[in-house]
């Protein structure tokens, strides 16, 4: 069965330092990956896919087959990036339904 | 124009009564599917819709759960005989064509007292 592991619960970093923030999957074969965003008070929403390899907000995300991860990442934290980041996976044939992560929330100081 | 929406927003019941959550997709989504989260853990799959045809229900807990699309429109999970176990965000979400871009609705909030 396919997993997403998040290690992290929580990261704060400062305004204007990279943030990075770690996902890592297993599945034996080759999934979708995404990055979901859920702001305070706001519902979950997509941010990125690996599949578009477009860069949403500022943040990009590379999907690493050999080392099984989707690592998100933004050179530049701001304010409004504050938020909760699920990583989640879809598996071909299982109906599009995705594998989330526990989540990163995280938190970026003035 | 209008996301997901899901009613109520809040719900507080005490154990063993049965409750019904609702799920109002973006119009035209001939998807939809059910999520539940935990505190301090991320959505987990329960069941999907292609129009009103349940697909997969393989992410259900046991047979308390149970979840319906009779027009392949709004959808209702209901649970019975509620347990605390059961208190949890539950998450609706629907997609069109491309059924990897899912719209999450605000979900509801259940707690079982």
């Amino acid at each position: 069965a396919q997993r997403v592991t998040q290690p992290e619960k929580l990261l704060s970093v400062f305004k204007g330092a990279p943030v990075e923030l770690k996902c890592n999957y297993s599945y034996s074969g080759s999934p979708e990956l995404f990055w979901y965003v859920q702001y305070s008070r706001q519902r979950l929403q997509l941010l990125l896919r690996h599949i578009s390899r477009e860069s949403i907000k500022g943040f990009t995300a590379d999907l690493n087959k050999g080392e099984t991860s989707f690592h998100l990442k933004k050179p530049f934290a701001q304010e409004e990036d504050s938020a909760m980041y699920y990583c989640a996976l879809l598996v071909a044939g299982s109906n599009y339904k995705l594998t989330f992560g526990k989540g990163t929330l995280l938190t970026v100081n003035p | 124009g209008a996301g997901v929406s899901q009613s109520p927003r809040y719900k507080v019941t005490k154990r063993g009564q049965d409750v019904a959550l609702r799920c109002d997709p973006i119009s035209g989504h001939v998807s939809l599917y059910w999520y539940r989260q935990a505190l301090g853990q991320g959505p987990e799959f329960l069941t999907y819709f292609n129009y009103e045809a349940q697909q997969d229900k393989s992410g259900l807990p046991n047979d308390r759960f149970s979840a319906e699309r009779p027009e392949g429109s709004i959808s209702t999970l209901t649970i019975q005989r509620t347990e605390q176990r059961d208190s949890a965000m539950y998450r609706c979400a629907s997609s069109s064509q491309d059924p990897r871009e899912q719209y999450f609705g605000p979900g509801t909030r259940l707690t079982v007292t």
